[in-house]
């Protein structure tokens, strides 16, 4: 059974920073790995998507990488905005297409 | 990215009532769709796979008979809460991801927030 942890529950950071959220796994046979942003009381937003072939996806001043040798993928987020703060959540799609999630990364980025 | 829509964003519902939320693909046609459950400061918790013309098939402890999900087209499927009670609020969100045009991105719906009184 997959499980996903997601560490730390949660960060706060000056306007500016550049700062690293994590993920692990204990399953590396994936399909995919996707990270995406969650507002209080609001869907999900997808960010990145890795397949299980690919090391790393790059949009904008998000990068996000993949070792699935080691379980652990990490979101890279340069030059934090306070428009960054919100709940960062992993979802990992194994062969039977649902995504397990972690419980997340609440961000906050201080003016 | 694709787009899938979710109704209504929030009810509030009596106990003992049902409530049906929807889940719409708008640019894609959805043969599968997810239907998950958050809980405050928690992971988003797969209730069921959502199968168009066919039945749901459901993860180990969500009662199919309380948790009714219709799938009849491929842009649309539903989930009925019947006979909600308290302990059924919570945080609804649907999600798919349009495979038929060879992407397995998932998309999610803004996700239904859930009060029984």
């Amino acid at each position: 059974k997959q499980e996903v942890t997601q560490i730390p529950a949660a960060l706060s950071v000056p306007e500016g920073e550049n700062l690293v959220l994590n993920c692990s796994f204990t399953d590396s046979a994936i399909y995919n790995l996707q990270w995406f942003r969650q507002d209080p009381g609001k869907g999900l937003t997808s960010l990145l998507l890795i397949q299980s072939s690919q090391r790393e996806q790059t949009s904008g001043r998000l990068n996000a990488s993949l070792d699935k040798s080691s379980g652990r993928s990490t979101l890279y987020i340069a030059a934090s905005q306070p428009g960054d703060s919100a709940t960062y959540l992993c979802g990992i799609q194994g062969g039977s297409e649902k995504l397990v999630f972690g419980k997340g990364t609440k961000l906050t980025v201080n003016p | 990215g694709a787009v899938v829509s979710q109704h209504p964003s929030w009810v509030i519902c009596k106990s003992g009532t049902s409530v049906k939320i929807e889940c719409r693909s708008l640019d894609f046609q959805a043969t599968t769709m997810f239907w998950y459950r958050q809980f405050p400061k928690q992971s988003l918790m797969l209730m069921a796979t959502s199968n168009e013309g066919s039945k749901a098939t459901y993860e180990q402890g969500v009662e199919k008979d309380k948790f009714l999900i219709n799938h009849a087209s491929l842009t649309l499927s539903t989930l009925t809460v019947t006979s909600a009670h308290p302990e059924d609020s919570s945080f609804y969100i649907c999600s798919s991801d349009p495979r038929t045009v060879g992407n397995t991105e998932a998309f999610f719906g803004q996700g239904t927030r859930l009060t029984v009184v």
